[in-house]
C-alpha cells in the first residue's frame, strides 16, 4: 500500500513569488491536513479537506490556501511568498479525520524563500 | 487554548536503558493521543496510538494514558543508538474538529 506522497521534495523561491505543493494521500483515505514545521514553531496546522471542503482552517493568512480534488489529492498555494515561509510543510492522510483514527504524514516539501 | 506540551530536552540515556518520554495535556476533552517519531530532516512516523486509560505496549514501545492527571508517556525498553530522534506528542480533542495538536518534541540521544 503506497504512503503519502508529496512533491517537490525540495524547493527554492524568491520573496514575492507564489508556490504550490501537492499531496497524494493513501489510497482510500479521505481527509487531507496541510502542516509547516519550522524549528521555532513546531507543527503548525493549517488546514484540512475533506471530500473536496476545507473543513478546519489554522490561524495562518489568506495567503495560504488549498484545495482537494475527486480523488482525494491536495494541493496548497502560498501567494506572495516572504522569507518566514521557509519551512517543512507536511500533509497528513487519514480515512476521515473526525474521530479518533490515526494520521500519517508525508516525506514533506523543504521550502526556502530567498 | 488547548495545549500539549512536553519537555524539549534533550533527554540522553545509554544503550539498552529505558527511555521515558512525558507529555501534559490541557482539555480533559481530548479522545485519542499519538506519538511519532521524527528522525532530523525527515517526516513525523507514527509509532503508537492510545485511546483509553492504562499501558499499551507494541514490541520495545509502551505508551501510559492517565486521563485524570491528563499525561501520557512513551517509555521505549532497551533503547538503540536508533532511537535517537525528536519524539512528538499529538492529542485529538473531539468537540467537532478531531485536529491534532501537537507538541514541539523530546529530543531523544541514546548513547553507545
Amino acid at each position: 500500500k503506497a504512503g503519502v506522497t508529496q512533491t517537490p521534495r525540495y524547493l527554492i523561491k524568491t520573496r514575492g513569488q507564489q508556490v504550490t505543493l501537492s499531496c497524494s494521500p493513501i489510497s482510500g483515505h479521505r481527509s487531507v491536513s496541510w502542516y509547516q514545521q519550522t524549528p521555532g514553531q513546531g507543527l503548525q496546522f493549517l488546514f484540512e479537506y475533506f471530500s473536496e471542503t476545507q473543513r478546519n482552517k489554522g490561524n495562518f493568512p489568506g495567503r495560504f490556501s488549498g484545495r482537494q480534488f475527486s480523488n482525494s489529492r491536495s494541493e496548497m498555494n502560498v501567494s506572495t511568498l516572504e522569507l518566514g515561509d521557509s519551512a517543512l510543510y507536511l500533509c497528513a492522510s487519514s480515512l476521515a479525520g473526525q474521530d479518533n483514527t490515526e494520521a500519517f504524514f508525508g516525506q514533506g516539501t523543504r521550502l526556502t524563500v530567498v | 487554548q488547548k495545549e500539549v506540551e512536553q519537555n524539549s530536552g534533550p533527554l540522553s540515556v545509554p544503550e539498552g536503558a529505558i527511555a521515558s518520554l512525558n507529555c501534559t495535556y490541557s482539555d480533559r476533552g481530548s479522545q485519542s493521543f499519538f506519538w511519532y517519531r521524527q528522525y532530523s530532516g525527515k517526516s513525523p512516523e507514527l509509532i503508537m496510538f492510545i485511546y483509553s486509560n492504562g499501558d499499551k505496549e507494541d514490541g520495545r514501545f509502551t505508551a501510559q494514558l492517565n486521563k485524570a492527571s491528563q499525561y501520557v508517556s512513551l517509555l521505549i525498553r532497551d533503547s538503540q543508538p536508533s532511537d535517537s530522534a525528536t519524539y512528538l506528542c499529538a492529542v485529538k480533542w473531539s468537540g467537532g474538529s478531531y485536529i491534532p495538536t501537537f507538541g514541539r518534541g523530546t529530543s531523544l540521544i541514546v548513547h553507545p
